[in-house]
């Protein structure tokens, strides 16, 4: 898991409620990215940020936002628009200096749960 | 758009056997793809990733993966499989004529690995 962490690792949520997942990395990369995990369907991309106080949204962004104003963090909000928000949370971090060869490095991720 | 597929979602393997953990593509352009590996409720670690030049790469944990670009796959292998080597494998794409989506990957759906004592 490297230099990124993640927290809580368990967190949940009523109904109705927002809640914002921490993600913190000390690899002085570039990049960041959130990804949401759910069994049998690998990954799907959120939002990513190439560079502070920008971000672009992925494929599944509905319901989600995020913010990137210190190059150290990347701060997903749940919001409550996103109808089905239980699942597996990832977020991860890599350097832009190869181009499209960077690695992505993963956190231990933040398991959500709707009570 | 690009694409990732591992048509098994499980593969059973006697431990010191080899094993293989399959995965094809498709992409525009030349690929750039990763395996990666996640124990249960834990976050994925990076493998291996071919960008370019020989087709075989090795990566960490004796692990190695051939790219193939006739039959666009690329491969996972490990010549002798340990019980720890149970986990839940991710090929990975990125096509960099993907235009404003070249950053992201793409992940398959994975593959449950369980090697058996």
């Amino acid at each position: 898991d490297g230099g990124i962490t993640q927290s809580p690792k368990y967190l949940f949520r009523k109904e109705g409620q927002n809640v914002t997942l921490s993600c913190e990395q000390n690899l002085n990369h570039d990049a960041m990215y959130w990804y949401r995990q759910d069994p049998g369907q690998g990954l799907r991309l959120i939002y990513y940020s190439q560079i502070v106080n920008d971000f672009q949204k992925g494929d599944i962004a509905e319901g989600y936002s995020v913010s990137r104003e210190k190059k150290e963090s990347f701060p997903l909000t749940v919001t409550s628009a996103q109808k089905n928000p239980t699942a597996f949370y990832l977020c991860a971090s890599s350097p832009v200096w190869e181009g499209m060869g960077d690695t992505q490095y993963f956190g231990p991720g933040t398991r959500l749960t709707v009570l | 758009a690009q694409s990732v597929a591992q048509p098994e979602d499980q593969v059973n393997v006697a431990e010191g056997n080899p094993l293989t953990v399959k995965c094809t593509y498709s992409v525009s352009g030349n690929p750039y793809l990763f395996w990666y590996v996640q124990y249960p409720n834990r976050g994925l670690q990076f493998l291996l990733k071919y960008i370019t030049g020989d087709n075989l790469v090795k990566g960490s944990y004796g692990f190695e993966a051939e790219f193939n670009k006739s039959q666009t796959s690329f491969h996972l292998k490990k010549p002798s499989a340990l019980v720890s080597d149970s986990a839940l494998y991710f090929c990975a794409v990125r096509d960099p004529l993907g235009g404003a989506g070249s950053y992201q990957l793409t992940f398959g759906k994975g593959t449950k690995l369980s090697v058996i004592p």
